[in-house]
């Protein structure tokens, strides 16, 4: 089964970028996997921001400002946020699946400082 | 405007039964598979269960609900149901509906989600 790891937490200072890893493991052929990133910030649902696929190609949802984008590498699904605001403030899952399962990360709460 | 409205949750003493109700607008609900997620107070998201858009396919849950959870649609009335029985303590979470984008496991809309509180 597909495993998503995420950093607890990350910090940066308003204006400033910010890459979050997902780091996807797995049997075998987790490489080919997409994710999707989602926005959860205080006292809110979810939101969806984009999908990153395995090339890393990514496209987002509808209303996602362009400070938001994604990459890839290998086993590792990124999402960077550019110009940080203070609504930027927020936590982050990763979302995958598997084998008929559905996986989100543990979530990254990003500080803007 | 794309809307998922989730509703029926509440108080519910341990072992007592919910069902929740997500109400689906804005798009066409059964060319969509569907899933339930929740999120216990504090915690991060947990998902617990997916449908297909095809209602005769495998449905699938995760281990902390299977046996006592039960996911269904009714697609002529755009509404997606989970059927709570034998509910613990750690049932207690915000559960949301979350359309699935077709074909990829990718979840890219949520609605508000709905409080499931299990307490005696």
């Amino acid at each position: 089964q597909v495993v998503l790891t995420q950093s607890p937490s990350a910090s940066a200072s308003l204006g400033a970028s910010v890459k979050l890893t997902c780091t996807l493991s797995s049997g075998h052929s987790i490489y080919r996997y997409g994710i999707a990133w989602h926005q959860q910030q205080a006292e809110k649902g979810p939101r969806y921001l984009m999908k990153v696929n395995s090339d890393g190609s990514h496209s987002k949802g509808d209303g996602i400002p362009d400070r938001f984008s994604g990459s890839s590498s290998g086993a590792e699904r990124y999402l960077t946020i550019s110009s940080l605001q203070s609504e930027d403030e927020a936590d982050y899952y990763c979302q995958t699946w598997g084998s008929g399962v559905r996986v989100f990360g543990g979530g990254t709460k990003l500080t803007v400082l | 405007e794309m809307q998922l409205v989730e509703s029926g949750g509440g108080l519910v003493q341990p072992g007592g039964s919910l069902r929740l109700s997500c109400a689906a607008s804005g798009f066409t609900f059964s060319h969509y598979a569907m899933n339930w997620v929740r999120q216990a107070p504090g915690k991060g998201l947990e998902w617990i269960s997916y449908m297909s858009s095809v209602i005769r396919d495998p449905v699938h849950y995760a281990d902390s609900v299977k046996g006592r959870f039960t996911i269904s649609r009714d697609n002529a009335k755009n509404s997606l149901y989970l059927q709570m029985n034998s509910l613990r303590a750690e049932d207690t979470a915000v559960y949301y509906c979350a359309r699935e984008n077709t074909g990829s496991g990718l979840f890219d809309y949520w609605g508000q989600g709905t409080v499931v509180t299990v307490s005696s």
